[in-house]
This record gives C-alpha cells, sequence and structure tokens, in this order.
C-alpha cells in the first residue's frame, strides 16, 4: 500500500491559464474522489467516481473544471481559465467500495495550487 | 447554515490534558462519522469512524456520536505535543463524506 499519491504538489499559475493535477490512488481501491480545501476550511466535495464513471458531481464544480478517470485507475482534475478564487489544496482520495459496506476515504498530500 | 458546525478553535492545552473536541450536524441522513487529523502541508489522516450513536475508542482517542442531538465529540486522553494538528469531523451521506472546517489543536509541553 503506496499510498495515494497526487502531482504535481504545488503549482503556480497566471489568472487564465489552464493547469491539470494528476491522482493516483491506492491501487485495488474503486472510488475516487476530489476534494478542494481553502486555508482555514474543511475539504469540499467536489467529484466522485466508481471505477471509470463519474456519479457524482457538486455545484462547486463549474464548468471550468473537468475530472476524468479514464480505464478506472488515475484520474486528472483540469481546470480552465483559471481564477483567483481557483486557489485552494486540491485533494484526492480513495476508498474501496464494496456492495453496502463502507470504507472510509484514504486522502493523498493534495496539490496546492496558486493562480497569481 | 453548513451541514457539519465545527469550532475552529485555536484551542491551546498543556501536555498531559484532556481534550474534547466537539461538532453538531444538520442532516439526519448522515450514517458514518468520522474524525480526521491533519498536519500542516499534508492530507486529512483518518484517525477513526463510527456507524450511527455510541462510542468507539483506540488508544487514547475516544469517539461518539449522539444522533439524538446532532452531535459528534473526540476525546484525547493524556495528550502528547505530537498530537499538535487540526482535526476535522464529518459525516457521509451516501458515498459523500461532507466535512466541518476543522478545529486547530496545540498541545504544549
Amino acid at each position: 500500500d503506496t499510498g495515494v499519491s497526487q502531482n504535481p504538489r504545488h503549482k503556480i499559475t497566471k489568472r487564465g491559464q489552464n493547469v491539470t493535477f494528476r491522482c493516483d490512488p491506492i491501487s485495488e481501491h474503486n472510488r475516487l474522489y476530489w476534494y478542494r480545501q481553502t486555508l482555514g476550511q474543511g475539504p469540499e466535495f467536489l467529484t466522485y467516481f466508481q471505477n471509470e464513471a463519474q456519479l457524482e458531481k457538486s455545484r462547486l464544480l463549474s464548468d471550468r473544471f473537468s475530472a476524468e478517470r479514464p480505464k478506472g485507475s488515475f484520474s486528472t482534475l483540469e481546470i480552465q481559465r483559471t481564477e483567483q478564487g481557483d486557489s485552494a489544496m486540491y485533494l484526492c482520495a480513495s476508498s474501496l467500495g464494496q456492495g453496502g459496506w463502507y470504507s472510509p476515504l484514504h486522502f493523498g498530500n493534495g496539490t496546492r495550487l496558486t493562480v497569481t | 447554515q453548513k451541514e457539519v458546525e465545527q469550532d475552529p478553535g485555536p484551542l491551546s492545552v498543556p501536555e498531559g490534558a484532556i481534550v474534547s473536541l466537539n461538532c453538531t450536524y444538520s442532516n439526519s441522513a448522515f450514517q458514518y462519522f468520522m474524525w480526521y487529523r491533519q498536519y500542516s502541508r499534508k492530507g486529512p489522516e483518518l484517525l477513526m469512524y463510527t456507524y450511527s450513536s455510541g462510542n468507539k475508542e483506540d488508544g487514547r482517542f475516544t469517539a461518539q456520536v449522539d444522533k439524538s442531538s446532532k452531535y459528534i465529540s473526540l476525546f484525547i486522553r493524556d495528550s502528547q505535543p505530537s498530537d499538535s494538528a487540526t482535526y476535522l469531523c464529518g459525516g457521509t451521506s451516501g458515498s459523500r463524506l461532507t466535512f466541518g472546517e476543522g478545529t486547530q489543536l496545540t498541545v504544549n509541553p
């Protein structure tokens, strides 16, 4: 178990540029989540995948945000035309969903985005 | 109104103290309740989770849930400087985990 891996750890970009983050979940986990955390706040849910299917999206996920999980393995989160308000820590988490049993989320160390 | 309310602190205690961290929630559909610990510049790390009302103990940590009053608590016994972190409570509805804003705890040696 190597844990959830996120890259890059830090990203500084200029307003209006596009950015893409990658998440590699724990290998046997079929569920993958993206959260956003701003300073002094708890993580906020963005979206969730079961295998390759994106099953739920938050209203926080504007049209400028898109997430994919091709082949149900790693996931990418892209933000187009970044705005200063997008500056935050983007956290990825994974879990092993098995029927009705709950499996807790395991988080990566996040990608910190700064939009200048 | 936020689904999970948590006093952000900061909370500062001497080493060895018993720490009590509390949250309230409004979503009656929450089934599982969790506590995560987050060190600076790191992702949240799962401490404990419980299903429905009751207590759960793990070493120096005890989690309590009272669904009738929608109250979640975490107790830390014999607190250590290494416990200094932000503590996040949360509840799950379906596959979605909703967090409070976190309580910043400092344990002074």
